[in-house]
């Protein structure tokens, strides 16, 4: 089954600057997801990374905050920008293609101080 | 506003026993259901789908869905100190399997020796 690569694994962040969190999939997928997970909590989507075009954002995100790229159809990114105490979280990105069920990385774990 | 209801627990079982786990959602449409395992500081392992009524079984493990209660269960048998984790039920919105998951708060059980 295909694996993703997520890095970094773990981050300290100074608070007002940004991270970018990339993933790595070695195979194609045709879906992309970025999720965060905030302490205690469960998992909550971010937006759909997609391929070539803007990334389609859940409600209370938004692209200034949480840029996402996707150049083809294997890596993507997220950044977390200007980042605040609120944003540590652990963040996940999953990849699915159309035979297999979601599959995540191994997660970002994020602390800002 | 699509939602998926877990009780957060935790479930305590003895070693051996079997756990029972439940969900519910509140998107009709959806089609496609599954179970992660979370073991502290990591991140989901899929463990289950489902996608039709009725029992599904894989080893321990016995998937229950029923579409018309908007209802869906995860039976562990044998249950092993291993299977301590939180479980968590995911829904894929839609009418098919995208990819994009509404994630439960999680169970957290716990197998005791």
């Amino acid at each position: 089954s295909a694996v993703i690569s997520q890095k970094p694994s773990r981050d300290i962040c100074q608070r007002g600057t940004s991270l970018t969190i990339q993933c790595q999939v070695d195979s194609q997928v045709t879906m992309m997801f970025w999720y965060r997970q905030q302490p205690g909590q469960s998992l909550t989507l971010i937006a759909t990374a997609n391929q070539g075009s803007e990334a389609t954002y859940e409600s209370g995100f938004v692209i200034d905050k949480f840029p996402i790229s996707r150049p083809n159809l294997t890596f993507s990114t997220l950044t977390v920008s200007n980042m605040s105490p609120e944003d540590s979280s652990i963040y996940l990105c999953s990849g699915q293609t159309g035979v297999t069920e979601a599959f995540f990385g191994q997660g970002t774990r994020l602390t800002v101080v | 506003q699509k939602e998926v209801e877990q009780n957060s627990g935790p479930l305590s079982v003895p070693e051996g026993a079997i756990a029972s786990l439940n969900c519910t959602y509140s998107d009709r449409v959806s089609q496609s259901f599954f179970w992660y395992r979370q073991y502290s500081g990591k991140s989901p392992e899929l463990i289950m789908s489902i996608y039709s009524n009725g029992d599904k079984e894989d080893g321990r493990f016995t998937a229950q869905l029923n579409k018309a209660s908007q209802y869906v269960s995860l039976l562990i048998r044998d249950s092993q100190p291993s299977d301590s984790a939180t479980y968590l039920c995911a829904v894929s919105l839609g009418s098919s399997n995208t990819g994009k998951l509404i994630f439960g708060q999680g169970t957290t059980l716990q197998v005791k020796p």
